[in-house]
């Protein structure tokens, strides 16, 4: 299996434009997240998905960020439009069909965002 | 209080040195627990799960101590490939269902 895949791995664009991040899942893994990595919060949870449905979106920043899950194998998290304040480091992970919190998370790789 | 607390370092140890980590979690209902190692730019990993018992897995050793909400990392026999940022994450009862929660990590740095 070739693991979580998210595209792209670099993204630098100017303040105010819309960005797409996409994450392609393992096969057969049910749920879905979407995480941002920065040094002074560390690892948060946005939003997860279970069964392309969002399940929990609480740790969505704010209206600017929505993120979309059209079918098993495809999501996106989109922010428009972008701030200097979004640069950080957006993992995408997923996993096995039991109780969420009770399986290993598979990460993708991460899309390093920076907005100037 | 941050739901799950780290020593963020970094311990800095020699090779072939034992080194422990701890973390705190405030919710005591949590049900389950992890450690997750991340190299330097790089995705975290799943290390190792964490067992009421105590587990161990080669030179890393796990426990858990629910009366405190106290989780452990020992790691025997540091060797220079376990320099990383080690993630205490648990799993918290959340309105819709569970959440892993994670740690803001601790740096590990082995030197020879």
């Amino acid at each position: 299996d070739a693991g979580v895949i998210q595209s792209p791995r670099h993204e630098v664009t100017e303040m105010g434009q819309e960005v797409t991040l996409r994450c392609k899942p393992i096969s057969g893994h049910d749920y879905l997240f979407w995480y941002r990595q920065t040094m002074m919060r560390g690892l948060e949870l946005l939003i997860y998905f279970n069964n392309n449905v969002p399940i929990d979106d609480s740790g969505m920043p704010e209206d600017r960020f929505s993120a979309k899950m059209p079918n098993a194998s495809f999501s996106t998290l989109k922010i428009q439009p972008s701030e200097p304040r979004d640069s950080a480091v957006y993992f995408c992970a997923s996993s096995h069909p039991l109780a969420v919190g009770y399986n290993e998370q598979f990460f993708g790789p991460g899309t390093r965002l920076t907005v100037l | 209080r941050k739901e799950v607390e780290q020593d963020p370092g970094p311990f800095n140890v020699p090779e072939g040195a034992t080194v422990a980590f701890n973390c705190t979690y405030s919710n005591s209902a949590s049900q389950s627990f992890f450690w997750y190692r991340q190299d330097c730019r790089k995705e975290p990993k799943l290390l190792m799960s964490v067992y009421s018992s105590g587990n161990e897995d080669g030179r890393f050793t796990a426990q858990l101590n629910r009366a405190s909400q106290y989780i452990s990392l020992l790691i025997r026999d540091s060797k220079l490939s376990d320099s990383a940022t080690y993630l205490c994450v648990v799993n918290t009862p959340m309105e819709y269902g569970n959440k892993l929660v994670f740690g803001a990590g601790t740096i590990l740095r082995v030197k020879s």
